[in-house]
């Protein structure tokens, strides 16, 4: 079965450039969060989705990111315009949805690792 | 909010050595994951735990989650040079299922 699968896997951009990172999640997993990781940190989440619908963007930037997965599937996050402050790795992760109240284990792909000059 | 606490930030041991990391909630927590991020990696799965008072094992690995259910901990018995990584907790609020909290992690470093 293949994992969760991110792309690019590294960008190098300057700053006020925008940009955006795509994710293909575990095929079946309802669930998909983008989590952004700076160097030395725990994963900060910026997005879930369950389905196509965002069910928790509050730690989203919304001035500058925005995220889509209009088909429930992959999904796109991108940053217009990138500040020096926004590069780190930006993770994608996805859960299957099951049917009982308990968290669900994330499996996690690659990364993309952003550098804004 | 919501904090998850992790201790210590950094441990350096000796190939041989126990380690453990240890992880505390500000709020009771309804379950808690364990991952391992090796350096250049991403975060890998290794346990949930659920039931108050609950130990798991995986090898040389022993996961526990307090009776309140406000901590828990990670101890490696003898490590290896296959340890090194950061090893990360992430609790679920019990008011608040399917958002996972994340502890900023335990970075581990093995001398062989």
């Amino acid at each position: 079965e293949a994992g969760v699968v991110q792309s690019p896997r590294y960008k190098i951009i300057e700053k006020k450039q925008p940009v955006a990172f795509w994710c293909n999640p575990i095929s079946g997993h309802n669930t998909l969060y983008w989590y952004r990781q700076n160097l030395g940190q725990g994963p900060e989440l910026l997005i879930r989705y369950e389905n196509e619908e965002a069910v928790d963007d509050s730690q989203l930037p919304k001035d500058r990111f925005s995220a889509e997965r209009l088909k429930g599937v992959d999904s796109t996050l991108k940053i217009q315009p990138a500040e020096l402050g926004d590069s780190a790795v930006y993770l994608c992760a996805s859960s299957p949805q099951r049917g009982d109240s308990s968290t669900d284990t994330q499996y996690f792909g690659p990364g993309t690792r952003l550098t804004v000059l | 909010g919501q904090q998850v606490m992790q201790i210590p930030q950094y441990q350096h041991v000796q190939e041989g050595e126990d380690f453990t990391t240890y992880c505390n909630s500000s709020t009771t927590l309804s379950n808690i994951q364990w991952y391992k991020q090796r350096p250049g990696g991403h975060p890998v799965f290794l346990i949930q735990l659920v039931k108050s008072g609950e130990v798991k094992k995986q090898k040389r690995l022993t996961f526990q989650f307090g009776e309140a259910k406000k901590n828990s901990s990670l101890h490696i018995t003898a490590t290896q040079t296959t340890d090194v990584g950061t090893y990360f907790c992430a609790g679920n609020n019990a008011g608040n299922n399917r958002k996972l909290i994340w502890g900023l992690g335990t970075s581990l470093a093995v001398n062989p």
